[in-house]
């Protein structure tokens, strides 16, 4: 799997959107962008994922740059509960089965 | 109905001690997972099943027995427990090829090894 670039932490205000952005400059064709967050004491949990269009599921959305090479991750109204850790991971297309390689993530922390 | 299930969510023992952790989910997936997040945070995988079967051992010591009787099923066996084996592991489950494949984790189990 790909290397992928987060920063270690951000911070949001409740209730704004937030903006968590991934760099993965060595990404090829045939890789996913995928993203899992992990709540505090809990098992991480799968939140989105794309190729090359933008992804909007009942979490988030997922914006993909057009050279492929960043994307972000946008949670459009930040709640208490959205406080976690959130890991970006590519996954090939042919990956399957295969486990995820987790990076540091970034740590978000909202603020009442 | 929980998903991923482990049990115990706490386990604190004394080094050298034999002690096993226990796995299930109830999704219907092939392939079950363990992974290990040390105090740095850090996820990593340890050992993949699919269909029973071992697939992935990522350089895990011997002391480390994985056990799957069942397609539901993956337990973790630790002998001879090390101060180092403190730890939360994640056991988790995916079905499929390509693209969806998402990956379900467990609660975790908090081992503490004094």
């Amino acid at each position: 799997d790909a290397k992928t670039t987060q920063p270690n932490s951000m911070e949001s205000n409740e209730e704004e959107p937030v903006h968590l952005p991934c760099n993965h400059s060595t990404i090829s064709g045939t890789d996913y962008i995928h993203w899992y967050r992990q709540l505090p004491s809990q098992g991480p949990e799968y939140v989105i994922h794309g190729l090359t269009s933008n992804v909007n599921n009942r979490m988030a959305s997922l914006a993909i740059a057009e050279d492929r090479k960043s994307s972000t991750l946008i949670l459009h109204r930040a709640t208490l509960r959205d406080a976690a850790v959130y890991y970006c991971i590519l996954r090939d297309l042919d990956s399957g089965n295969t486990p995820l390689v987790f990076g540091k993530g970034t740590r978000l922390s909202v603020i009442a | 109905d929980t998903a991923v299930s482990q049990t115990p969510k706490y386990l604190v023992t004394q080094m050298g001690n034999d002690k096993s952790i226990k796995c299930e989910q109830n999704l219907g997936h092939d392939t079950m997972y363990w992974y290990k997040q040390d105090s740095k945070k850090f996820l990593k995988i340890m050992f993949s099943y699919n269909n029973k079967e071992l697939i992935i051992n990522e350089t895990v010591p011997n002391r480390f027995s994985p056990k799957s009787p069942d397609k539901a099923h993956l337990n973790l066996h630790i002998n001879s427990l090390e101060l180092g084996d403190s730890a939360v592991y994640f056991c988790a489950s995916s079905q499929g090829y390509g693209m969806n494949n998402e990956q379900f984790f467990g609660p975790g189990t908090r081992l503490t090894v004094l």
